[in-house]
């Protein structure tokens, strides 16, 4: 398995906090995104990143913010959080652009009440 | 925009049934597509894949077909096993930074 680890795993906050969930990497991978999952949807872009603070926005952007300051990690923040965040976030990284090596993480649960 | 609808579920088969789960995109360009599998607790693992119209993507047993004439992408197995149990996802990419996905069916397969 492609050496992916998200925390937390589950999240419960509160309207309004702000939270960070954290992607880690150890197959030094230039490409990193953030996903949200949920249902009737699928899976929908939020932000992805080609390499150390060099990121751009996806579907769903609007109320998160990212930063990768080292190769192997990637944060994803929701400056205040929403109900409408309530979702399954995943991270998922690439080495290039060939989709067929795309290789997502575990989930983050998260929680906004 | 580019866009993927797949069959609601969930879908529920006895073990060694036939499966079709149901894929029809929109795209701009000329589309890769995908299917990927999400096990409980899991994140999402690539299935099987096609560039190009008219290659057939297979793996474990599971086969789709890149039907350009009717935009369609629908994954098939033969005989379902109790393992095959999961979510499936259709996907394409025309820019490689921009993976669209279906909304995913629930497959639960019964001994």
């Amino acid at each position: 398995d492609a050496g992916i680890t998200q925390s937390p795993r589950h999240k419960v906050t509160e309207t309004g906090t702000p939270v960070t969930l954290r992607c880690h990497q150890t197959e030094n991978h230039r490409y990193m995104y953030w996903y949200r999952q949920d249902p009737g949807h699928g899976l929908r872009l939020i932000h992805y990143s080609y390499g150390v603070k060099d990121t751009d926005k996806g579907e769903v952007s609007d109320g998160y913010s990212v930063s990768r300051s080292k190769t192997e990690d990637f944060l994803l923040t929701l400056e205040s959080a929403t109900s409408s965040q309530t979702s399954v976030y995943f991270c998922a990284i690439s080495p290039g652009t060939e989709y067929e090596k795309l290789f997502f993480g575990s989930g983050t649960q998260l929680s906004v009440l | 925009g580019n866009s993927v609808t797949q069959m609601e579920g969930p879908v529920t088969l006895s073990e060694e049934a036939f499966l079709t789960i149901n894929c029809t995109y929109t795209a701009t360009g000329y589309p890769s597509l995908f299917w990927y599998v999400q096990y409980p607790g899991e994140g999402l693992q690539l299935l099987l894949k096609a560039t190009k119209a008219d290659d057939k993507g297979s793996n474990k047993g599971f086969e789709a077909t890149y039907r350009k004439e009717t935009t369609s992408f629908h994954l098939e197995k033969g005989s379902v096993q109790v393992s095959d149990s999961a979510v499936y996802f259709c996907a394409l990419t025309t820019n490689n930074n921009d993976m669209r996905f279906g909304a995913g069916t629930r497959l639960t397969v019964k001994p």
